[in-house]
C-alpha cells in the first residue's frame, strides 16, 4: 500500500539546537515533495519545496533534503526558536497533477 | 493582503442537520480544495475544483457535496453529519498553472462539532 510517514511522537529540542524531522514514503516516484507547518487550530502554510533532481534546498533557517533512492525527505531548523514550536507536514504530489497528499506530520516542540 | 477566507472559523450543527461551510479567495486561483483534518491526523482531501470542473476523491462519502458558483467562491456541504463528521474543514488554492510544482495556500480552517 501507499504511505506517507513522518515520526508521530513529538519531538522536543532546547531552544538553540537543530531540529530534524523525517519524512518517509513508500510505493510513490513524486515529482517534488512539499513541507508545511500547521499551528494549533490554524491552516497550514507552505515553508518549502523540493524537487526530485534536487538534493538539497535553503531558506533562511531550513533546509530540506530528498532522497529519491531512500524514498525519504529530512527537514532541519537550524538554531531552533520557541516560535518554531508547531506540527510541520510533508506533502507528495503522488499522481503529479498537483493534488497533494500529506503526512500526519510531527509535532516540534522547542523549549526556552 | 490576498488570501483565503473561511466562514464562519467554528460551526456546531445537529446530528443529520445540513451544514454548509463557505470559503472565499482574493489569490484568483484556478483550484480550490476541501480537506477534511481530525485531530492528529493529516489532512485528508476530499475533492477539489479546476475551475469549474468537479473532482471528487474516491472515497468521499456522498455526503459531501461542493459548489463553486465563482472564481473567488467554494462551498462545502454537509447533507446529513454524523457524529464522525467532526473535524476541521481546510479550504485551499494554488495557481493550477505549474501543475508539476503547485503549492497551496490554506485558509484558517472551519471546525465542525456535531451533537
Amino acid at each position: 500500500s501507499q504511505k506517507i510517514e513522518q515520526n508521530s511522537e513529538a519531538l522536543n529540542i532546547q531552544e538553540g539546537k537543530t531540529a530534524t524531522l523525517t519524512c518517509n514514503y513508500t510505493n510513490y516516484s513524486p515529482a517534488y515533495l512539499q513541507w508545511y507547518r500547521q499551528d494549533p487550530g490554524r491552516g497550514p502554510v507552505f515553508l518549502l519545496l523540493i524537487r526530485e533532481n534536487e538534493k538539497e534546498k535553503r531558506k533562511e533557517r531550513l533546509k530540506v533534503t530528498f532522497d529519491t533512492t531512500l524514498k525519504q525527505s529530512l527537514f532541519h531548523i537550524t538554531a531552533s526558536q520557541p516560535a518554531d514550536s508547531a506540527t510541520y507536514l510533508c506533502a507528495l504530489d503522488v499522481s503529479n497533477t498537483g493534488k497533494l497528499i500529506f503526512g500526519q506530520g510531527t509535532t516540534l516542540q522547542v523549549k526556552p | 493582503d490576498a488570501m483565503v477566507i473561511q466562514n464562519p472559523r467554528y460551526q456546531v450543527t445537529q446530528f443529520g442537520k445540513p451544514v454548509t461551510l463557505s470559503c472565499s479567495q482574493t489569490l484568483n486561483h484556478n483550484v480550490m480544495y476541501w480537506y477534511q483534518q481530525k485531530s492528529s491526523q493529516a489532512p485528508k482531501l476530499l475533492f477539489h475544483y479546476y475551475d469549474k470542473d468537479f473532482n471528487n476523491e474516491a472515497d468521499t462519502p456522498d455526503n459531501f457535496q461542493s459548489r463553486r458558483p465563482n472564481t473567488s467562491f467554494c462551498f462545502l456541504d454537509i447533507r446529513s453529519p454524523g457524529l464522525g463528521d467532526a473535524a476541521m474543514y481546510l479550504c485551499a488554492t494554488s495557481s493550477g498553472l505549474a501543475v508539476m510544482a503547485d503549492t497551496q495556500y490554506f485558509g484558517p480552517g472551519t471546525r465542525l462539532t456535531v451533537l
